[in-house]
């Protein structure tokens, strides 16, 4: 089975604070996601990659950026975290389609909560 | 764009019965993907159900079956013999391979079973 790994289930950090949500997968999956999940929002997807090194905006990047160094691994990065970005994150991974029916494998999520 | 609609925000069924969840999309592709996630509370995403757009005939696995409308474009999801463990949020979602490997989601269904 797909393993997807949060590095946290639940975290709180202060406002103003550069915070790192790292996320693992152990299926050699070339495409990952990150998303943000609100109550009556869905998921909203922050930023993908496609390949390492390689990234795409989503509909909401402001305020995030990302690291794909290495394949099995996507870091998600609030550069100045603030109130407004205390959510459900979750990241995804998926294998790269030759018809898209590949399912998203998603991890646990992280709580964060900006004080 | 493509647009993923779920309308039903949250819905109820007694344990052994059917429950249908309603899930429209917009676009204007032909060869896509629509699949089912399904989101325990406090748990990890997983997929339930997945449905090929070129296909005619609707997916099934065990309780759960789909009905696909592609001229409609819409997705359904019936739960059969409704149990406690299906409580959830469900999330509809559209793929194509002209997304850039991009997940669209709805915004979920909170579904309620009542013992």
């Amino acid at each position: 089975d797909v393993k997807v790994t949060q590095s946290s289930r639940y975290l709180v950090k202060r406002t103003g604070e550069k915070v790192f949500l790292e996320c693992v997968q152990d299926m050699d999956h070339e495409n990952m996601f990150w998303y943000r999940q609100d109550p009556g929002l869905g998921l909203r997807l922050i930023y993908f990659s496609y390949d390492v090194k390689m990234k795409e905006k989503g509909d909401i990047p402001e305020g995030y950026s990302v690291s794909r160094e290495k394949k099995e691994r996507f870091s998600l990065i609030l550069e100045s975290a603030s109130t407004n970005q205390t959510s459900m994150y979750l990241c995804a991974s998926s294998s790269y389609p030759r018809g898209a029916r590949q399912p998203q494998h998603f991890g646990d999520g992280t709580r964060l909560s900006i004080l | 764009a493509q647009t993923v609609t779920q309308s039903q925000p949250e819905m109820s069924v007694q344990e052994a019965e059917t429950v249908t969840l309603s899930c429209t999309y917009d676009t204007s592709e032909s060869d896509y993907y629509l699949f089912w996630y399904k989101q325990p509370p406090s748990r990890q995403m997983i997929l339930v159900i997945r449905q090929e757009a070129y296909k005619q005939q609707n997916a099934t696995e065990n309780r759960f079956s789909v009905n696909f409308q592609k001229a409609a474009k819409s997705f359904s999801l019936k739960i059969s013999d409704s149990q406690l463990g299906d409580a959830a949020m469900y999330f509809c979602a559209y793929r194509t391979h002209n997304t850039g490997n991009q997940f669209y989601f709805g915004t979920g269904t909170s579904l309620t079973v009542i013992p």
